[in-house]
């Protein structure tokens, strides 16, 4: 498996314009996360999705950040209009219920907003 | 007051060294991970514990859920060992959210 893909690795973009973060988990995985690290906050909790279906976004900041899970396979995190205050890495992570060490994350995307 | 707190912040060593990182935490959980960020570099899991000890290598995890502590040790730690180590704390109703310490940034020195 190739474990959790995120793209793009690297995102900079212009404050307003809108940001889309992908994640394709690991195949057969049925729980998915969306982190974001900054060196002020650490590793924070935006919104997790169970069997596709949004379960806790208390972590996503405002309405600028949206999320969505189409399918099992994929998942997006979107931000319009975006400020330099998002920049940072975000990852994706995902696991399946009672598997012990299932839990793996992606390899980030580095979103710097100018 | 943070829920996870680490300490210490920042640990340097020379290699060959028993190193060990603690984690203290205030909820009650289900499950407690450690893992490790290279710089620049992504997270990998290294263990998920509910109880007692598990080890991988010369890495060895700890937990005692009466105190809410875990330690992580690290064996003959070589430079590779270098990296950040987070402990993570996931609640006893909500699977799978982690709630994370500020890491212990490790440093070995050859």
């Amino acid at each position: 498996d190739a474990g959790v893909i995120q793209s793009p690795r690297h995102e900079v973009t212009e404050m307003g314009q809108e940001v889309t973060l992908r994640c394709k988990p690991i195949s057969g995985h049925n729980s998915l996360f969306w982190y974001r690290q900054t060196m002020m906050r650490g590793l924070e909790l935006l919104i997790y999705f169970n069997n596709n279906v949004p379960i806790d976004d208390s972590g996503m900041p405002e309405d600028r950040f949206s999320a969505k899970m189409p399918n099992a396979s994929f998942s997006t995190l979107k931000i319009q209009p975006s400020e330099p205050r998002d920049s940072a890495v975000y990852f994706c992570a995902s696991s399946l219920e009672g598997r012990v060490l299932s839990y793996t994350f992606g390899s980030g995307t580095r979103l710097t907003v100018v | 007051k943070n829920e996870v707190e680490q300490s210490p912040q920042n640990l340097t060593a020379q290699e060959g060294e028993f190193i060990t990182i603690n984690c203290s935490y205030s909820v009650g959980i289900s499950a407690l991970h450690w893992l490790q960020q290279h710089p620049g570099g992504g997270i990998v899991s290294l263990f998920m514990l509910s109880s007692g000890k598990k080890k991988h290598g010369r890495l060895i995890a700890t937990i005692n859920i009466q105190e809410k502590h875990s330690s992580l040790h690290i064996t003959a730690s070589h430079p590779r060992d270098s990296a950040v180590y987070i402990c993570a704390v996931e609640g006893g109703t909500s699977y799978g959210k982690l709630t994370f310490g500020q890491g212990t940034i490790l440093t070995v020195h050859p």
